[in-house]
């Protein structure tokens, strides 16, 4: 069983479109995390929310915008992506987000976007 | 800079025991992670090693020497479906990243 959820599972949007991402856990973890990844390639860190706050924003463009409106939910809006957004945008979640706290990390099935 | 070095691919047998190395270039340190990813499925966590030592959870192992910056997961009687990419990951204290080795693809022959 996965303990982070992710929805929807796959997306195919046009590059006008806006759509949202969404993430969930109950395992009481006070950090949350979007990466993106693409094929043969490590996970790439987006942003970090800890306590709910944003803590770390990877430069990330601002075509993505995070969103966490309570300590378990993690939500990421997407609006005018580009083609080479095309990836696997994964959430996790750890106890914590500083680094005697950050691992392990318990990820998601992952959101496989396509960019048309 | 920060940088984990795995070797890209590894290939074995299946039955055999494999070795995948991790050596670690970082400016703090609190730990050392092993997560697994099948083609199209997400990272799921194997083990972490906050000290020098062997951990053993059933047919993976995962070993650290802090000394030497180095670590490596232990696979025993490979399956098939142990096929997959094993990355590294270390908790520093540069702005409490976590930082990802680029991975080894682990190839099960018959």
């Amino acid at each position: 069983d996965t303990e982070v959820t992710q929805t929807p599972k796959h997306l195919v949007m046009g590059m006008t479109n806006k759509k949202s991402l969404k993430c969930e856990q109950h395992m009481g973890h006070r950090a949350m995390y979007w990466y993106k990844q693409k094929a043969k390639k490590p996970p790439e860190l987006m942003f970090v929310y800890s306590y709910e706050k944003l803590s770390i924003n990877e430069s990330v463009p601002s075509r993505f915008s995070p969103e966490c409106p309570n300590s378990s939910l993690l939500n990421l809006h997407l609006h005018a992506l580009q083609p080479e957004d095309s990836a696997l945008y994964l959430c996790a979640s750890s106890q914590g987000s500083d680094s005697a706290f950050n691992q392990p990390q318990h990820f998601g099935d992952g959101t496989r976007l396509s960019i048309l | 800079g920060q940088s984990l070095e795995q070797p890209s691919e590894v290939t074995a047998v299946e039955g055999a025991i494999v070795q995948m190395n991790c050596t670690y270039q970082t400016s703090g340190f609190y730990g050392l992670s092993w997560y697994q990813q099948h083609d199209g499925g997400a990272p799921t966590f194997l083990s972490y090693n906050a000290l020098d030592g062997l951990e053993e959870t059933g047919r993976f192992s995962s070993f650290l020497s802090r000394s030497d910056s180095y670590g490596y997961l232990l696979l025993q009687e490979l399956q098939m479906k142990d096929s997959a990419s094993y990355f590294c990951a270390v908790s520093g204290n540069r702005d409490d990243k976590i930082i990802f080795g680029k991975g080894t693809r682990l190839h099960i022959l018959p």
